[in-house]
């Protein structure tokens, strides 16, 4: 099956620094890349998502990048604040059942 | 907006106790999930369902076991807990049968056993 690996597992930054999250997966077939949000006891929510046919997409401070080839594809927050302090899950889907990453912790500095 | 429902969001429960976490959405979704989270290991699918009645063994399904009587509920089954058990429990839905997008979670529930 499908195997997703995502680092670093934590990430310090200080505030207004940019970040950066690589995952890598296995299955040549994957189409769809989703990046999930975690803040302390909630939910994981999307904060954004790309398909093969795409290189890049950007959402504000927000843009993930997808190379194909090389088979990764990386999460890039700019401009970092302290509201960005979460675990971030990039996952991987060839059929409809996405695959994981283990998380990253994103630590924002003041 | 999509809702996703866990009945309960704190369980403890005691070694060989029979357990039921409940798992409810509002948006006429075909696929639903059981996921386990743990620290350092993500999220891991225990099971998952495209449609009532069906289910399929995700990646951990030892010790669980689903069912899914009605479209808008997904249950996760427990039927000797152990403590090796103790874990937050989410559950997600998605659209369509194959449909690759976003998935919706629940708030978890969080089970110690004891």
């Amino acid at each position: 099956g499908e195997n997703v690996e995502q680092h670093p597992s934590t990430l310090s930054v200080q505030e207004g620094d940019s970040a950066v999250i690589k995952c890598t997966y296995s299955d040549s077939a994957s189409n769809y890349f989703p990046w999930y949000k975690q803040e302390l006891g909630k939910r994981p929510q999307l904060i954004i998502d790309i398909r093969s046919n795409v290189g890049e997409k950007k959402d504000q401070r927000i843009a993930v990048t997808l190379n194909k080839t090389a088979k990764h594809f990386s999460l890039h927050i700019t401009e970092t604040q302290p509201e960005d302090s979460a675990v971030y899950f990039c996952a991987s889907g060839g059929s409809y059942i996405p695959t994981f990453g283990r998380g990253t912790s994103l630590i924002v500095h003041p | 907006d999509v809702k996703v429902t866990q009945s309960s969001r704190y369980l403890v429960k005691r070694t060989g106790e029979k357990v039921f976490l409940e798992c409810v959405q509002d948006m006429d979704h075909e696929n639903m999930f059981w996921y386990r989270q743990d620290p350092g290991l993500g999220l891991r699918l225990i099971y998952f369902s495209y449609d009532v009645k069906m289910k399929e063994k995700g990646d951990i399904p030892e010790g669980y076991s689903v069912s899914r009587e009605k479209k808008e509920r997904f249950s996760l089954i427990l039927e000797s807990a152990s403590t090796n058990q103790t874990s937050m429990y989410l559950c997600a839905s998605s659209l369509g049968p194959q449909n690759t997008g976003e998935l919706f979670f629940g708030e978890g529930s969080r089970l110690t056993v004891l």
